[in-house]
């Protein structure tokens, strides 16, 4: 695998489940990143690690749980969620520092809350 | 804050036809400028990117020039083909926050429709 994957791609949940998404880089980055998008709104940035210690949180409601377990991995835990939450889940890293600033996405997880 | 905007869509052209995409930025430093692409079912993707003032970033025909004096990065192509079609985001990366990582930017995305 190259670059940036995630899982899964689709999800299908109802308002009681809990599910996790996972993002795997395989850049050697030390940056990760969650984004939404929603249709018709912009991009919003959720959380941001950087060498797995959590140094953004954009006032996400906690039904959004992140792990950073490695620098490699970035999982989003889901429970009780709401249909206004159905949107693109985007992953992406960087490197931190020395002006490599370049965001490298995945594919994104489509989710849809029942 | 920092901020971006960019014009608003979706921009419908012809094959061939000439592409502008308008970009504006507010920054307190000096940014990093991007210019990145979605296209349908996937992920953004960097497509071009300038550093510093009279910076020119290209690739795959695409063009735009860093322009301090206007605080523009407007994206520019000569002749769009069908595969073109996606959602263009304009972008800027000030300076490292907390931890060393850049927070970028992002405008709200402009939408290109290429007809054959």
């Amino acid at each position: 695998e190259t670059g940036v994957t995630q899982t899964p791609r689709h999800l299908v949940m109802g308002m009681t489940n809990k599910k996790s998404l996972k993002c795997e880089q395989h850049l050697g980055h030390n940056a990760m990143y969650w984004y939404k998008q929603s249709a018709k709104k912009p991009l919003e940035l959720m959380f941001v690690y950087s060498l797995e210690e959590r140094v953004e949180n954009n006032s996400v409601p906690s039904r959004f749980s992140p792990e950073c377990p490695n620098s490699s991995h970035l999982f989003l835990h889901l429970h009780t969620l709401q249909p206004e939450d159905s949107a693109l889940y985007l992953c992406a890293s960087s490197s931190r520092g020395g002006g490599m600033d370049t965001q490298y996405f995945g594919p994104g997880t489509r989710l849809t809350v029942l | 804050g920092d901020s971006v905007t960019q014009m608003e869509g979706p921009v419908t052209l012809s094959e061939e036809a000439f592409l502008t995409i308008n970009c504006t930025y507010t920054a307190t430093g000096y940014p990093s400028l991007f210019w990145y692409v979605q296209y349908p079912g996937e992920g953004l993707q960097l497509l071009l990117k300038a550093t510093k003032a009279d910076d020119k970033g290209s690739n795959k025909g695409f063009e735009a020039t860093y322009r301090k004096e206007t605080t523009s990065f407007h994206l520019e192509k000569g002749s769009v083909q069908v595969s073109d079609s996606a959602v263009y985001f304009c972008a800027l990366s000030d300076r490292p926050g907390r931890g060393g990582s850049y927070i970028p930017t992002f405008g709200r995305g402009t939408s290109l429709i290429v007809h054959p």
